[in-house]
């Protein structure tokens, strides 16, 4: 079956280290996108990507890094320049038609 | 004024009624709404999709969109404990603009 694959569930970072989180599609959706969640505020955009090699910033990019090597992988780096990296992150795709996004299942981010 | 305006609830509902939810967004070249239900810890699943203007219906659920007043919405018949999660708005502006805006969700409670 086709889908969005996040990992890992569940995350577990000290302070002052950076960590990657991994999404993978078989989609063959060409943009790919990923949001942070947190309670009271929605979802907010990070970082997206319409193609392979090429990405745009977001509304929160700041502390946040991506690559786009592959068509079907978009990872995410939190960075230890984020201040408040614990969230739930939610990964998604699209195809280039429009319509709407499929959303990964999640990663939830603790830095303890 | 925020694009996509959505009413945060909590909205309870008992078994067997019928729920409406709504959003009002600012945008008039939006052309193409969504809604989708996110369970707690899960990632947003896609339950309905319209373009323009009008009713469409999917079992027990009807999405209406009034573009004249800007006005979304999620009908919910005979709504049973499995309904109760937060359901997001979002809107696009159509083909070939990627990005959607979503409202930050509405949790509903279906009491049994």
């Amino acid at each position: 079956d086709g889908g969005i694959t996040q990992s890992p569930k569940y995350l577990f970072r000290k302070e002052g280290q950076n960590v990657t989180l991994s999404c993978e599609q078989n989609l063959n959706h060409d943009a790919m996108y990923w949001y942070r969640q947190d309670p009271g505020q929605g979802l907010r955009l990070i970082y997206y990507s319409q193609i392979v090699n090429d990405f745009q910033k977001g509304d929160i990019a700041e502390g946040y890094s991506v690559s786009r090597e592959k068509k079907e992988s978009f990872p995410l780096t939190v960075t230890s320049a984020q201040k408040n990296p614990t969230a739930f992150y939610l990964c998604a795709s699209s195809p280039r038609q429009g319509g709407g996004y499929t959303f990964g299942s999640g990663t939830r981010l603790t830095v303890v | 004024q925020k694009e996509v305006e959505q009413d945060p609830g909590p909205l309870s509902v008992p078994e067997g009624a019928i729920v409406s939810l709504n959003c009002t967004y600012s945008n008039s070249a939006f052309q193409y709404f969504m809604w989708y239900r996110q369970y707690s810890r899960k990632g947003p699943e896609l339950l309905m999709y319209t373009y323009s203007s009008g009713n469409k219906e999917d079992g027990r659920f009807t999405a209406q969109v009034d573009k004249s007043s800007k006005y979304i919405s999620l009908f919910i018949r005979d709504s049973q404990p499995s309904d109760s999660a937060t359901y997001l708005c979002a809107t696009g502006v159509g083909a070939g603009s990627y990005q959607l805006t979503f409202g930050k969700g509405t949790k509903l409670s279906v009491i049994p």
